[in-house]
């Protein structure tokens, strides 16, 4: 079955650095691609998704490349600010599926 | 607006004791729900996705057995038994517009602990 791996495991960033957050996927069948963030004992929250016909989507300071020959995406955040510290999880479905499989996580930390 | 509401929030549970978890969906136009666990390294996995009335499934898991019932097309619940001492599990529920790619929310969870 699918394998999401994540990279880092954690980041500690001083406010305005931008991160770079990776991923990849083993799966050819899985097309669509969510992240979430989620905040110390709150919900997990969709940030920003691609599909696999995409390579570029940009949501503000988020900017989602991905990568359909290498299986491969990467999750740029720039100008960080304290409010973006979270653990952001990639995750990865195939066509027709409801399952999401996610990735094991990166826990950002901003220091203002 | 919350499109998904979780209760209990937390739950103490006696060894041996079997708790049960309910997930409430606000807007019917997401009608798949799922539900998901998270351990205490925050890896999380798919349990179940159910979408009519009457649904039902069970598995079982290192450390816990599950079973997940479609009460209404509203309302989704998940029993958990069986659970290893000491274990700490959350458990969130989330909905899906279509039974395919789009974007699926999640629920404030329901953190566990067993005594």
């Amino acid at each position: 079955g699918e394998q999401v791996e994540q990279l880092p495991s954690s980041l500690i960033v001083q406010e305005g650095a931008s991160v770079l957050i990776n991923c990849s996927y083993t799966d050819s069948a899985s097309v669509y691609f969510p992240w979430y963030k989620q905040e110390p004992g709150k919900r997990l929250q969709f940030i920003i998704d691609i599909r696999s016909n995409m390579e570029r989507k940009q949501n503000q300071r988020l900017t989602l490349l991905f990568d359909k020959k290498t299986k491969h995406l990467s999750l740029h955040i720039t100008a960080t600010q304290p409010g973006d510290s979270a653990i952001y999880f990639c995750s990865a479905t195939s066509s027709g599926s409801w399952q999401l499989i996610f990735g094991s996580g990166t826990q950002l930390t901003v220091m203002p | 607006v919350t499109l998904l509401e979780q209760n209990p929030r937390w739950r103490l549970v006696p060894r041996g004791q079997a708790v049960n978890l309910r997930c409430i969906l606000k807007n019917s136009q997401y009608p798949w729900m799922s539900w998901y666990q998270q351990d205490l390294q925050k890896q999380l996995q798919w349990l179940f996705t159910l979408r009519s009335p009457g649904d039902k499934e069970v598995k079982s898991l290192p450390g816990a057995d599950y079973l997940a019932t479609r009460v209404t097309d509203t309302e989704l619940r998940l029993q958990v038994a069986n659970m290893s001492q000491g274990r700490t599990l959350y458990c969130t529920c989330s909905a899906l517009a279509t039974g395919g790619q789009d974007t699926q929310y999640f629920g404030p969870g329901t953190r566990l602990l067993v005594l």
